[in-house]
């Protein structure tokens, strides 16, 4: 089956450094671009952060640069996100999304069911 | 940024009631804008991508159209499991931005 799971959610203090996972199964992952996006409940989504398909090009939003890192190991088919000096408005639901293009054009047409990232003390 | 604006935030419509959802986009974006369907609890899905292009798999009753920096997503008879959020999204600069949803409810 094609998908991808992510993990790593949880509660964290402000401050503080969470990691999260994205396996992907079922398609070549190294062929993919893939992007963080995020949702606070009943809210909007917000994108986060891209990575090409070998690692060597990552872009972020404003709201994390600096903090955040996005990067992949292509022989374990995972995706992370290490987050680190995490604010309260950090608090979301964050979903690991595939795109199926190389240059412009991005879109997410696969999607985990995303991991809660809750940062209260 | 490139701001994107939805329209209207919320519908009332029945089953086999033509739904139209509209994104303007702060800037142009050529055809560079996407839709997604989210139901309640769920991950969001593409509808369609490049403005227009139906993505594989969605049916038939869904389309999208531009007319300079408005973008138009429209259901042609709303089925049941079609009550749910639809978001725009621009991919023409970074950072890429979703339009704030409209929701379709009865």
């Amino acid at each position: 089956e094609v998908q991808v799971v992510e993990s790593g959610g949880g509660l964290v203090q402000p401050g503080g450094s969470l990691r999260l996972s994205c396996a992907a199964s079922g398609f070549t992952f190294s062929s993919y671009w893939m992007h963080w996006v995020r949702q606070v409940p009943g809210q909007g989504l917000v994108w986060v952060s891209r990575i090409n398909s070998d690692g060597s090009s990552t872009t972020y939003a404003d709201s994390v640069k600096g903090r955040f890192t996005i990067s992949r190991d292509n022989a374990k088919n995972t995706l992370y996100l290490q987050m680190n000096s995490l604010r309260a408005e950090d608090t979301a639901v964050y979903y690991c999304a595939r795109d199926p293009t190389t240059s412009s054009y991005y879109r997410f047409d696969l999607w985990g069911r995303g991991t809660l990232v809750t940062v209260s003390s | 940024d490139i701001q994107m604006t939805q329209s209207p935030s919320s519908l009332s419509a029945s089953v086999g009631d033509r739904v139209t959802i509209t994104c303007r986009a702060s800037q142009t974006i050529s055809d560079y804008l996407n839709w997604y369907q989210q139901r309640p609890g769920k991950a969001p899905n593409l509808l369609i991508y490049a403005a227009s292009n139906l993505q594989r798999g969605v049916p038939s009753r869904f389309s999208g159209s531009r007319s300079g920096t408005d973008f138009t997503l429209t259901i042609s008879s709303l089925q049941p499991e079609d009550f749910a959020t639809y978001y725009c999204q621009q991919s023409y600069s970074s950072p890429l931005t979703f339009g704030g949803g409209t929701k379709v409810e009865f």
